[in-house]
């Protein structure tokens, strides 16, 4: 079991850029998350996807954030344009199972700077 | 609706002495709680779960919590502090509300002395 693995790790790029984070869930899990962590609002769930479907986008800040699920083993978070403000760590994280009452797994994350 | 607070953002101990960290939560039905554990620049990773059955939970690394209905918390407790517990520690909540809603606490910051 490899983990949630997520790309890049480390990801500075100047406002006005698009920036694509990548996310590759555990084998099996059918639910992918989603999330923004930073120090001011702390763990934020920005959308998630049950059998690559997205079903609760409501967590997305603004239309300059989009998700793609493609395929099970794969996903995508896109800002365009970056903000400074969009700065933070972004998690992935997969389920097997309802994650009301499955554990969510968490890739290491990326820690986004937009200067 | 359902939230989560942990009253302690930071919980110093010196290494060998007990540790608790609190969390209350509030439900509008049967809650499932959670303890994750983030050590620095890693993702969080599942101490324990509580769904239902027994109130007292055993999770990793000798760290155990108790639901108490009556107080609705589910505080977080270990005997003795090993170095190696230094980190942030999540409470979650969730519950079938017929979406995914799990809510995660500010987060508490466990420091040990030595």
């Amino acid at each position: 079991d490899a983990g949630v693995i997520q790309s890049p790790r480390h990801e500075v790029t100047e406002m006005g850029q698009e920036v694509t984070l990548r996310c590759k869930p555990i084998s099996g899990h059918d639910y992918l998350f989603w999330y923004r962590q930073t120090m001011m609002r702390g763990l934020e769930l920005l959308i998630y996807f049950n059998n690559n479907v997205p079903i609760d986008d409501s967590g997305m800040p603004e239309d300059r954030f989009s998700a793609k699920m493609p395929n099970a083993s794969f996903s995508t978070l896109k800002i365009q344009p970056s903000e400074p403000r969009d700065s933070a760590v972004y998690f992935c994280a997969s389920s097997l199972g309802h994650p009301d009452y499955s554990p969510l797994h968490f890739g290491n994350g990326t820690r986004l700077t937009v200067t | 609706a359902q939230s989560v607070t942990q009253l302690d953002s930071q919980v110093p101990v010196f290494e060998e002495a007990p540790v608790e960290l609190r969390c209350n939560y509030s439900s509008s039905v049967p809650p499932y709680l959670f303890w994750y554990v983030q050590y620095p620049n890693q993702g969080l990773q599942l101490l324990m779960k509580y769904t239902t059955g027994a109130t007292l939970v055993k999770g990793i690394n000798g760290f155990e919590a108790e639901f108490k209905k009556s107080e609705t918390s589910f505080h977080l407790t270990k005997p003795s502090a090993h170095m190696s517990d230094a980190a942030e520690y999540f409470c979650a909540v969730s519950g079938n509300t017929g979406g995914f809603k799990t809510i995660f606490g500010a987060g508490t910051r466990l420091f040990v002395k030595a």
